[in-house]
């Protein structure tokens, strides 16, 4: 079982529509990120969490520490969002904890 | 401030030959992860470096992979004696501290395909 696991993995929807990416995680993390990645281009990093709420722009990024749950929401959405959302942790022990560890990504379309 | 930058953006080599990815991070930053993303895969840590030090190679193969932050230049991952199941994505990210609590910057990635 991954201990990051994002859902959906794929998502198609209407130019305008809502969006909810989630993320849920098995276990301890110091701080979890939302990456966002292009056909073929580089990774650009959205968010980074610790608890809380995020903002910026028409993105908005929640977390719940206890539930180990993250959702990812676009507002307004428009066909140049359409790329990978990727969900990332850095665990709070482990092989590799001072690396991320990530979801296997959402493809999200987003039609005109 | 160029941010993260990886060279080659696509490197093509025969198997059994030597790949060399170099990546330079922000200014300012001394802190340098290399990640993996094999086909229709999710990304994988492979080893974090500080200048001159390796400081977790957990996720490196333990053959054929090496990774170097030498004091002066950019970071080099090199593969020796490639096989096609190295063709991938490979993305350095770079960061001003350590742990997770600070926000990592990725490079355009180098894809790397061995024929």
């Amino acid at each position: 079982k991954n201990e990051v696991e994002q859902s959906p993995q794929n998502l198609t929807a209407q130019e305008g529509e809502f969006i909810t990416i989630n993320c849920s995680y098995s276990v301890g993390i110091s701080a979890l990120h939302w990456l966002q990645q292009h056909p073929g281009g580089g990774i650009v990093s959205l968010f980074m969490l610790s608890s809380g709420k995020k903002k910026h722009g028409r993105l908005i990024a929640t977390i719940n520490i206890q539930e180990k749950h993250s959702s990812l929401h676009i507002t307004a959405s428009h066909p140049r969002d359409s790329a990978v959302y990727i969900c990332a942790v850095i665990l709070r022990s482990g092989g590799g904890a001072d690396g991320l560890t990530f979801g296997k990504g959402t493809h999200l379309i987003i039609q005109p | 401030n160029a941010g993260v930058m990886q060279n080659p953006r696509h490197l093509v080599r025969r198997r059994g030959q030597e790949a060399r990815l170099r990546c330079s991070p922000m200014k300012g930053h001394s802190h340098v992860y290399w990640y993996r993303q094999l086909p229709e895969e999710g990304l994988k840590f492979m080893v974090y470096l500080q200048k001159e030090n390796i400081i977790d190679e957990s996720g490196m193969p333990k053959e054929r992979f090496s990774a170097e932050f030498p004091k002066e230049g950019p970071s080099i991952l090199r593969i020796q004696q490639v096989v096609r199941g190295d063709s991938a994505a490979y993305f350095c990210a770079s960061s001003l501290m350590r742990g997770g609590n600070t926000e990592a910057f990725f490079g355009q990635g180098t894809r790397l395909t061995v024929v």
